[in-house]
């Protein structure tokens, strides 16, 4: 079975510049949350989406945005990088219902220079 | 969500059992807690979860205290390959419903060393 496949796995941009990051999760799973890591502030919760909709959104600018396709593949993107938005971009995905295990994808490790 | 609260740092031989704390003391009766861990540069990884019981699975066991403000992550037999950071996250039950934020502290660091 395969698992959460993010897209690209490394990512160089310069400030000014926009980015698009993709995640394929699971087979069966309708659930895609993302979250940032970075040294300074860890793992935070950037957005989750479900059935195309957002559901839920953690504290980051509007710069910061995402959507899902209808096959439960999702994208997130950043406009008009900032230094700061270096990190690594963790996708995770999770079953329809119950207090099922979140999985995640490897990232994407983006570089802003 | 109720906060959690676990050492920075531990340290452990190889072979021998590491047992990693957790407090949760604001805990309610509708939260799990769950255990992952995140191995360097790598996505954090789903080792474990319990609602009142202890649990058991092929990489751990957790033991809840009877009033459900804290536990012990354990692993048996820690090799080299159990170096990561762990962390402890309390899971409401209807969290997925909820569009589903896990709140991610800094974790504990455990290095298994030879």
């Amino acid at each position: 079975k395969a698992g959460v496949t993010q897209t690209p796995r490394y990512l160089i941009k310069t400030r000014g510049q926009q980015v698009t990051l993709s995640c394929s999760p699971i087979s069966g799973h309708r659930s895609v949350s993302w979250y940032q890591q970075t040294p300074g502030q860890g793992l935070q919760f950037l957005f989750e989406y479900f059935s195309e909709t957002q559901r839920n959104k953690g504290n980051f600018p509007g710069r910061f945005s995402g959507r899902q396709f209808s096959n439960s593949r999702s994208e997130m993107n950043v406009s008009t990088l900032e230094l700061g938005d270096s990190a690594l971009y963790l996708c995770a995905s999770s079953l329809a219902e119950g207090p099922a295990g979140y999985t995640f994808g490897s990232g994407t490790r983006l570089t802003v220079v | 969500d109720a906060k959690t609260t676990q050492p920075t740092s531990m340290d452990c031989a190889e072979g021998r059992a590491a047992n990693l704390p957790c407090n949760h003391s604001t805990i309610s009766g509708n939260e799990y807690v769950y255990w992952y861990r995140q191995i360097h540069s790598q996505g954090p990884q789903y080792i474990i979860h319990g609602l009142k019981n202890n649990e058991t699975n092929e990489m751990a066991s957790l033991i809840i205290t009877e009033d459900r403000k804290s536990s012990t992550l354990i692993l048996p037999h820690a090799t080299l390959r159990d170096t990561a950071v762990y962390y402890c996250i309390v899971i409401y039950l209807g969290l997925y419903n909820q569009g589903g934020k896990l709140i991610f502290g800094q974790g504990t660091e455990l290095s298994v060393k030879p």
